[in-house]
């Protein structure tokens, strides 16, 4: 069975200094990983995947994720945070297990950027 | 520049009311999706379908019951609401596996309907 592990329910962290948002998964089989955001009363949205080839992923808003597989870990980073990046963070993997694109959630990580 | 819209946004329900949540999607995906997401749970897969007139049962899906009459339509009906269904529920939509990237494809969502029952 595939699982979701954000290591962190929330961080907080100061304007314009880097974070760090840790997610581990298992799964007995081959997984794509995805970052998605949801900023206060929004849906979520994509910050980035990775499917195959380069471990570090570029996303929208300067994320980035490097996918460890020795580790099963996808971690998230941004090297100088803004205050509009204050939103929750889900990590999620994706199989095509039972005919359909699978999509498992972390419970979120709740980032909250200061001044 | 529509995607993915759900209606209502906002809904407060007694308990044993019915209610159907209605998702339109205008990208022509195959894919369609309903989840529920509380606090420190992430979100939970609660019916999807594959297709047209198809529908499955995911993580779930108690107290729930779903239908795909048109591709771009997927409604989400409570029979008889219940308080533990006070939640944020998302519909989303993606392109089948069968497409290029497979299960890699992202899956786009939905702003969200609050649906709190009292």
């Amino acid at each position: 069975a595939q699982s979701v592990t954000q290591l962190d329910s929330q961080v907080p962290v100061f304007e314009e200094a880097p974070v760090e948002l840790r997610c581990n998964y298992s799964s007995s089989v081959s997984v794509y990983l995805f970052w998605y955001v949801q900023y206060p009363n929004q849906g979520l949205q994509l910050l980035l995947k990775y499917l195959s080839g380069s471990t570090l992923v570029k996303g929208i808003n300067g994320f980035e994720a490097e996918f460890n597989k020795s580790q099963t870990s996808f971690h998230l980073r941004k090297p100088s945070v803004h205050i509009s990046d204050t939103a929750e963070y889900f990590c999620a993997v994706s199989s095509s297990w039972g005919g359909y694109n699978k999509l498992i959630f972390g419970a979120g990580t709740r980032l909250a950027v200061h001044p | 520049n529509a995607g993915v819209t759900q209606t209502p946004k906002f809904r407060v329900l007694k308990t044993g009311q019915s209610m159907t949540l209605l998702c339109a999607q205008d990208m022509n995906h195959e894919y369609m999706y309903w989840y529920r997401q509380d606090p420190g749970m992430g979100l939970r897969l609660i019916h999807y379908s594959v297709g047209e007139g198809t529908t499955a049962k995911g993580e779930v899906p108690d107290g729930y019951n779903v239908s795909r009459l048109k591709k771009q339509n997927f409604l989400l009906g409570l029979e008889s609401a219940a308080p533990s269904q006070t939640s944020v529920y998302f519909c989303a939509s993606s392109p089948s596996t069968r497409d290029r990237m497979g299960s890699g494809n992202t899956i786009y969502f939905g702003e969200g309907s609050w649906l709190t029952v009292v």
